[in-house]
């Protein structure tokens, strides 16, 4: 049973839009939420985070909303650069565990 | 560089050798996480250590597998008898407290 969803297997954007990513996630103990960036044959890299007591995480082009009631968050990147085609990972942790546990990715393709 | 290390970068085993992973974290980093993430999956947590302690490990570490991180410092993961299904890209992350990781470039493991 997936604990954090991402429907979107892949999001193709204008440079210079708006790119919403979306994430839901279906444990409740969740408490703490990140999104990393991956290109190929690299590692995940952290983007932003936010914690269960805030709704709300800007970091310069970079904004996750975080609604709990409906389990849900999603990553704003304004204005959407090609450097940002990447998969994008949501990742959550909580209840007692350290591990993270991630989404499936959603592959961010920005057309010129 | 002062990031998360990860040697190999690649291995090439035959099914039923054992391999050995390295991951050097982030120095003054006392948590280290191995993940291991498939193709079109998200990385999946293995087993995490606070400074030398194991203390999580996921239902995914079979007896096959070992990790040690015997001085709080670098790690080792181990896998034994190697199977085809344990081909897949081996990631290390390390942080300073719970919640942001930081990861390496993985090794890429393909069991022939």
């Amino acid at each position: 049973d997936q604990q954090v969803k991402q429907n979107s297997p892949s999001l193709s954007v204008q440079e210079g839009r708006i790119s919403i990513l979306n994430c839901d996630y279906t444990n409740s103990m969740f408490d703490y939420f990140l999104w990393y960036k991956k290109y190929p044959a690299e590692g995940p890299t952290f983007l932003i985070s936010i914690s269960s007591i805030k709704d709300k995480n800007e970091d310069g082009r970079f904004t996750v909303f975080l609604n709990k009631s409906a389990k849900h968050l999603s990553l704003h990147i304004v204005p959407s650069q090609p450097g940002d085609s990447a998969v994008y990972f949501c990742a959550a942790s909580g209840g007692g565990a350290d591990g993270l546990t991630f989404g499936k990715g959603t592959h961010l393709i920005i057309q010129p | 560089d002062t990031g998360v290390s990860q040697d190999p970068r690649h291995k090439i085993t035959k099914r039923g050798q054992n391999v050995t992973f390295r991951c050097d974290p982030i120095s003054e980093h006392n948590r280290l996480y191995w993940y291991r993430q498939t193709l079109g999956q998200g990385p999946e947590f293995l087993t995490y250590f606070q400074n030398e302690a194991q203390l999580e490990k996921s239902r995914l570490l079979s007896d096959r597998f070992s990790a040690e991180r015997p001085k709080g410092s670098f790690s080792t993961l181990e896998i034994q008898r190697t199977e085809q299904g344990d081909s897949a890209m081996y990631l290390c992350a390390s942080s300073p407290f719970r919640n942001e990781q930081f990861f390496g470039p993985g090794t890429r493991l393909t069991v022939l």
